[in-house]
């Protein structure tokens, strides 16, 4: 069973900081994996999707990693901004023509001014 | 181009009625996703249709809960004789088909509350 955990789970930091949110997974054999984010009472915005074939993904202020064989997901943020305060989820999609996608709880992010 | 819409954004429920969740996937799209996120938990697949067919319902509690995407019209998500324990946000997503597309893109959610 595929479980996601991500770590911390909140974060505070001093605007201009760059920051590393953390994600790993239990089974390696996965399509693909997206980073979320998520703001109080809202929905999700996708932000990067990463292929089970690709290394990184850049968007922007934006860079997310992936090691598959070690399970394992970074999303970097460069010269934070209070307007990135926000909740930041980690989602796997199984491969074997799964569809669905298996969350972690989430790393609540506070960019202070 | 209209996101992926969900209505209502907020439903209050007593204990016992029921409750219509809706989603209107994006234009285009013809595969829909629900999930939900209860209190300090993660989002949690539950089901996966394609139009007029359930393709997955793996994660879908197997009382009161159903789920539908007609030919025309919304995707519904019904659950019936509600219970203080669906308090939630329930959430829509969808993607267009074809092999190795596989975006998910995701509404605003509602949140069912009830008393």
């Amino acid at each position: 069973k595929q479980e996601v955990t991500q770590i911390p789970a909140a974060l505070s930091v001093p605007e201009g900081e760059n920051l590393v949110l953390n994600c790993s997974f239990t089974d390696s054999a996965i399509y693909n994996l997206q980073w979320f984010r998520q703001d109080p009472g809202k929905g999700l915005t996708s932000l990067l999707l990463i292929q089970s074939s690709q290394r990184e993904q850049t968007s922007g202020r934006l860079n997310a990693s992936l090691d598959k064989s070690s399970g394992r997901s970074t999303l970097y943020i460069a010269a934070s901004q209070p307007g990135d305060s926000a909740t930041y989820l980690c989602a796997v999609r199984r491969g074997g023509g799964s569809e669905k996608l298996v969350f972690g709880k989430g790393t609540k992010l506070t960019v202070n001014p | 181009n209209a996101g992926v819409m969900q209505n209502p954004r907020h439903l209050v429920r007593r204990r016992g009625q029921e409750a219509r969740l809706r989603c209107s996937p994006m234009k285009g799209h013809s595969h829909v996703y629900w999930y939900r996120q209860l209190p300090e938990e993660g989002l949690k697949f539950m089901v996966y249709l394609q139009k007029e067919n359930i393709i997955d319902e793996s994660g879908m509690p197997k009382e009161r809960f159903s789920a539908e995407f007609p030919k025309e019209g919304p995707s519904i998500l019904r659950i019936q004789q509600v219970v203080r324990g669906d308090s939630a946000a329930y959430f829509c997503a969808s993607s267009p088909a074809g092999v190795g597309y596989n975006e998910q893109f995701f509404g605003p959610g509602t949140r069912l509350t009830v008393l």
